[in-house]
């Protein structure tokens, strides 16, 4: 069973830096590209980042370009989301998702709640 | 950046009714457009991609049609656990999501 588990959600002040973590499980994580999707209060779906199984290709929505940097660690099973210079626009649920079988993101974690403000 | 516009906002529809939601992109996708399920306090649930095949375990009264420009996503008999956002997402140019239709009881 496919399981993708965020976490290093939190409260960070304006300017701040946040790492989001993703662990996967239940498939061979080193063979598929990963993202990252965000949702703001009450509001619909972002993408954010893009990454390829080994990291070539990575992908960014300009609304984070410079601010946020995606990377992964295929001996650990893992995906992260470096957030710096923090907004008070960042403020969402961060969601990491697969695409174990295409462009489409077909696995979803449960998300992580990212509060910007002082 | 592709726009993708979905329509209607909201819709009430009654239990057992037929559900049609449509979205739009701004420019061509060919077929590579997937229909996304959120209940609240959820994450997405993938129901539909390459616009028309569903993904593993739906139902078979989710139905998605299109190629281009403009998508359908039919509901063909709403259930009570049907009553959701969805939202359309294309990933033939980077990735952009609808803003969503709200599928409510009537």
């Amino acid at each position: 069973e496919v399981q993708l588990v965020e976490s290093g959600g939190g409260l960070v002040k304006p300017g701040g830096s946040l790492r989001l973590s993703c662990a996967a499980s239940g498939f061979t994580f080193s063979s598929y590209s990963m993202n990252w999707v965000r949702q703001a209060p009450g509001k619909g779906l972002e993408w954010v980042s893009s990454i390829s199984s080994s990291s070539s290709y990575i992908y960014y929505a300009d609304s984070v370009k410079g601010r946020f940097t995606i990377s992964r660690d295929n001996a650990k099973n893992s995906l992260y989301l470096q957030m710096n210079s923090l907004r008070a626009e960042d403020t969402a649920v961060y969601y990491c998702a697969s695409g174990l079988a295409g462009y489409y993101f077909d696995y979803w974690g449960q998300g992580t709640l990212v509060t910007v403000s002082s | 950046e592709i726009v993708m516009t979905q329509s209607p906002a909201t819709l009430s529809v009654s239990p057992g009714e037929r559900a049609t939601l449509s979205c739009r992109a701004s420019q061509s996708v060919s077929s590579n457009l997937a229909w996304y399920q959120q209940k609240p306090g959820q994450a997405p649930r993938l129901l539909i991609y390459g616009a028309s095949t569903r993904a593993t375990g739906i139902p078979a009264r989710f139905s998605g049609s299109g190629s281009g420009t403009e998508f359908t996503l039919t509901i063909s008999s709403l259930q009570s656990e049907d009553f959701a956002v969805y939202y359309c997402q294309q990933y033939n140019n980077w990735w952009t999501f609808g803003q969503g239709t709200k599928v409510e009881i009537k």
